[in-house]
């Protein structure tokens, strides 16, 4: 049972335009949500967060959307950037877990930035 | 630079073996998780100690055990390792409380190959 769902594997963009990488999820429970990158060989880095009480949350280059009455949160790049090839994980938690209790993840969504 | 430090990076084991997996976390982080990776999926969550005492635990067996020391370092036990225990084990760890935005920092995990 995939609470964490991000349906796309992979996505391609060009180096300078816009990435989005999307995720759903189907707990009503979770209230907060996370964005994480992977490089091969290394643990995931945290990118960027954000609460339920919240719809938008913006970190530099980085900006994550929540849609809470469909359940689905977005990440967008811009502009994209080689060094951002990486798989990008979802994570959720719920119950006031906050950002470090219990997080669920979805399978990922390998990103390739093409120069 | 993470500051969550794993040992070993990879390890073999023969089914129905046990093993230990360590972890080495930041001064002040009194919050520590361990986390599953199978291949092709995103992390699971094993369980989280806070200050020495289990916190919370996911959908694993009570072959998965673990430790939290005085010094922020953890470990991992499993016993009786069965083939589908092959993965790359996560540790992180957070400086604020359970239930807080602190994010979890990832260490670069362990390779387990079970045979």
């Amino acid at each position: 049972d995939q609470q964490v769902k991000q349906n796309s594997p992979s996505l391609s963009v060009q180096e300078g335009r816009i990435s989005i990488l999307n995720c759903d999820y189907t707990n009503s429970m979770f209230d907060y949500f996370l964005w994480y990158k992977k490089y091969p060989a290394e643990g995931p880095t945290f990118l960027i967060s954000i609460s339920s009480i919240k719809d938008k949350n913006e970190d530099g280059r980085f900006t994550v959307f929540l849609n809470k009455s469909a359940k689905h949160l977005s990440l967008h790049i811009v502009p994209s950037q080689p060094g951002d090839s990486a798989v990008y994980f979802c994570a959720a938690s719920g119950n006031s877990g906050g950002s470090n209790y219990k997080l669920t993840f979805g399978k990922g969504t390998l990103l390739t930035v093409n120069p | 630079e993470t500051g969550v430090t794993q040992s070993p990076t990879h390890l073999i084991k023969t089914r129905g073996q046990q093993v230990t997996l360590r972890c080495s976390s930041q001064s002040g982080h009194n919050t520590v998780s361990w986390y599953q990776q199978a291949l092709g999926q995103g992390p699971q969550f094993i369980f989280q100690y806070y200050r020495e005492e289990e916190n919370g635990r996911g959908n694993f067996p009570p072959r998965f055990s673990g430790l939290q020391f005085p010094n922020y370092s953890s470990e991992l036990n499993v016993n009786a390792l069965e083939l589908d225990d092959s993965a790359l084990y996560l540790c992180a760890s957070s400086p604020g409380t359970p239930g807080t935005a602190s994010p979890l920092h990832f260490g670069n995990g362990t390779r387990l190959t079970v045979t």
